[in-house]
Formats: structure tokens, C-alpha cells, sequence
């Protein structure tokens, strides 16, 4: 069984919808991570939060620590949000990073 | 804004010869990391390293890896001798402190023939 879960693997919605992507764990953490990559391969971290709620621009993050399960949502989604969407967790006695296999979101005009 | 560096972005090996991937991380940073990601899979942990010395390491990092700072800026990883699973894209990563984002390279692709 994987450490982290992500649902759903694939998503495709049309421009302006509102997208959620749900994340589960099943270890002890100190900080859950959300990171996107782009078809060419680079990552880029868009949160970490250890707890409640995070928002940047049309992306906000929650975390629930005791159901073990985090949701990024995407408010007025755009085509170039189409990207792979990663959680990914710090275990709670370590720096290393454990990932989800990522939500593949495609977003058409 | 500053940004985790990795060269080359496409490194093509004979299986059996050495390689060596570089890695520029944020110059503040302390912490440092190599991921890899096989296509089609998830990202994998490969080992962090801290205050000159391998802090934690995963299975796969076994004794055909290794890795160094040479100097105040590169962090390399080594692959001695190739096999053709090793083939994937490999991240380096830095942190400013034991839980802190983490900084992505755009990766370099591996692919040993």
C-alpha cells in the first residue's frame, strides 16, 4: 500500500470550473507538500502547510491532520493550470519527501 | 528569485560507464537532496545530505551511488557504473532548514542505452 494516495489520477475540466484534488496518507508527518510538473519535467512547489489552510491566487491548500487527508483546489481554472499535481509528505522523524503518484488535470478552453 | 540549477538536462551513457550528475542548490540553503522519477512513476527519495555527509539514504541508493559537495556550490551525484533501470530523471533538491519547501532543479534525463 502506498504511504500517500492521491484521487483522482486523472482529471480533465473545462476553463473556469472549480477543480479539487484529494490527497491521503498513512504515516505520521510534520508537513505535507504540494508540487506541480509541467510536461517538461520541472517541479515546483506550490505549498507546504502542517496545518489548516493556505491560499495563493485562484490555489488554496487545507490539511485535516486527523483524518490524515489534504485537497488542493483550483478556483476558475485555466489552461495553463493543466499540469501533473504531486502531494507529497515529510514523515514525521525525517526531511525526505514520500509522493503520491500525482493527478494528471487537464483543463480545456 | 533564486533557483536549484542541474546540468546536464540530458545526459545519454554506454551501461557500465560512470556518471556524474551536477547540481547547483540555492546558495543559503543547507540541505540537499537527489530524487528520481523512472517515466511513468512516481518521484522516488534517493538520499539527503547534511553538514558534508549523507543524512539519510534509500534502498535504492546502494553502493553504485554516491555524493559529494566539492566545493561551496556544486552537489553531484554519481552513478559508478550504469545499468539500464537506472535509466529516469533525476532531481536535485535544497531546503534552508530540516523542514522547509523544498527547491526543485528541472531535473537531468538519464538515459543509459
Amino acid at each position: 500500500k502506498n504511504e500517500v494516495e492521491q484521487s483522482p489520477q486523472n482529471l480533465t475540466a473545462q476553463e473556469g470550473e472549480f477543480i479539487t484534488i484529494n490527497c491521503s496518507y498513512s504515516v505520521g508527518i510534520s508537513a505535507l507538500h504540494w508540487l506541480q510538473q509541467h510536461p517538461g519535467g520541472g517541479i515546483v512547489s506550490l505549498f507546504m502547510l502542517s496545518s489548516g489552510k493556505k491560499k495563493h491566487g485562484r490555489l488554496i491548500a487545507t490539511i485535516n491532520i486527523q483524518e490524515k487527508h489534504s485537497s488542493l483546489h483550483i478556483t476558475a481554472s485555466h489552461p495553463r493550470d493543466s499540469a501533473v499535481y504531486i502531494c507529497a509528505v515529510n514523515g514525521g522523524a525525517t526531511n525526505k519527501l514520500i509522493f503520491g503518484t500525482g493527478t494528471l488535470l487537464a483543463v480545456q478552453p | 528569485e533564486p533557483e536549484v540549477t542541474q546540468t546536464p538536462s540530458h545526459q545519454v551513457t554506454q551501461m557500465g560507464q560512470e556518471v556524474i550528475l551536477r547540481c547547483v542548490p540555492i546558495s543559503n540553503h543547507l540541505y540537499f537532496y537527489w530524487y528520481r522519477q523512472i517515466l511513468g512513476q512516481k518521484v522516488e527519495f534517493l538520499v539527503s545530505f547534511y553538514n558534508n555527509e549523507i543524512s539519510e539514504k534509500s534502498e535504492i541508493f546502494d553502493d553504485q551511488f554516491s555524493v559529494e559537495r566539492p566545493d561551496g556550490s556544486n552537489f553531484t551525484l554519481k552513478i559508478r557504473s550504469t545499468k539500464l533501470e537506472d535509466s529516469a530523471m533525476y532531481f536535485c533538491a535544497s531546503g534552508r532548514d530540516e523542514v522547509s519547501t523544498q527547491h526543485f532543479g528541472d531535473g537531468t534525463r538519464l538515459s543509459i542505452l
